[in-house]
């Protein structure tokens, strides 16, 4: 059974630049939700989606930040402009929500380095 | 809104030994605390994880202890060993809520 699935693994842009990352949802499961983790802050919720839809958003940093779900086997995180300041590995996590139980499962992350 | 503290930030222990992490949390509606292990370049793994309607929960040499009124809540690693080295992260969840709010992680290295 696969899991939580993210693309690019690692990516490499310089400032300014469009950057998007992809997730794919372990399926069946109805919550997702993107992280950011950075030595100096930690482990930061950005935005969370249940049954596609935006719940809650205020982690997200700033409008340069954004992210959709489309239909219930993708999501995108997209920053535009980039800056050296979003450098950070970010994580897509699944859940089956409150109704199926909390555990939230982490996809392996995107390595994100702005130049 | 729900905020987590977690201590010690960094954690050295001999092989061997025992090993615990606490966390303290704000919010009294909070009822679900899980515990995630991230070891070096990979992705945070859940260990274990408790419910507000139990005090202690045991899986081999993981427990984690909940103390309702004080709101904290500890994870025990018993009998190290080398692969337990890695980080350990707290969180916890309000009744109705998927949001997990995150402690800021606790590094902890075994000696052997």
């Amino acid at each position: 059974d696969a899991g939580v699935i993210q693309s690019p693994r690692h990516e490499v842009t310089e400032m300014g630049q469009e950057v998007t990352l992809r997730c794919k949802p372990i399926s069946g499961h109805n919550s997702l939700f993107w992280y950011r983790q950075t030595m100096m802050r930690g482990l930061e919720l950005l935005i969370y989606f249940n049954n596609n839809v935006p719940i809650d958003d205020s982690g997200m940093p700033e409008d340069r930040f954004s992210a959709k779900m489309p239909n219930a086997s993708f999501s995108t995180l997209k920053i535009q402009p980039s800056e050296p300041r979003d450098s950070a590995v970010y994580f897509c996590a699944s859940s089956l929500g409150v109704s199926g139980g909390r555990t939230q499962y982490f996809g392996p992350g995107t390595r994100l380095t702005v130049l | 809104g729900e905020n987590v503290e977690q201590h010690p930030s960094t954690l050295s222990v001999q092989e061997g030994d025992s090993a615990v992490i606490k966390c303290t949390y704000s919010d009294s509606a909070s009822n679900y605390f899980p515990w995630y292990k991230q070891e070096l370049g990979k992705r945070p793994q859940l260990i274990i994880d408790i419910r507000s309607n139990v005090g202690e929960k045991k899986d081999q040499r993981i427990a984690v202890t909940l103390n309702k009124t004080a709101k904290h809540f500890s994870l025990h690693i018993t009998e190290t060993q080398p692969e337990d080295s890695a980080v350990y992260f707290c969180a916890a969840t309000i009744q109705g809520a998927q949001k997990l709010v995150f402690g800021q992680g606790t590094r902890l290295t075994i000696n052997p």
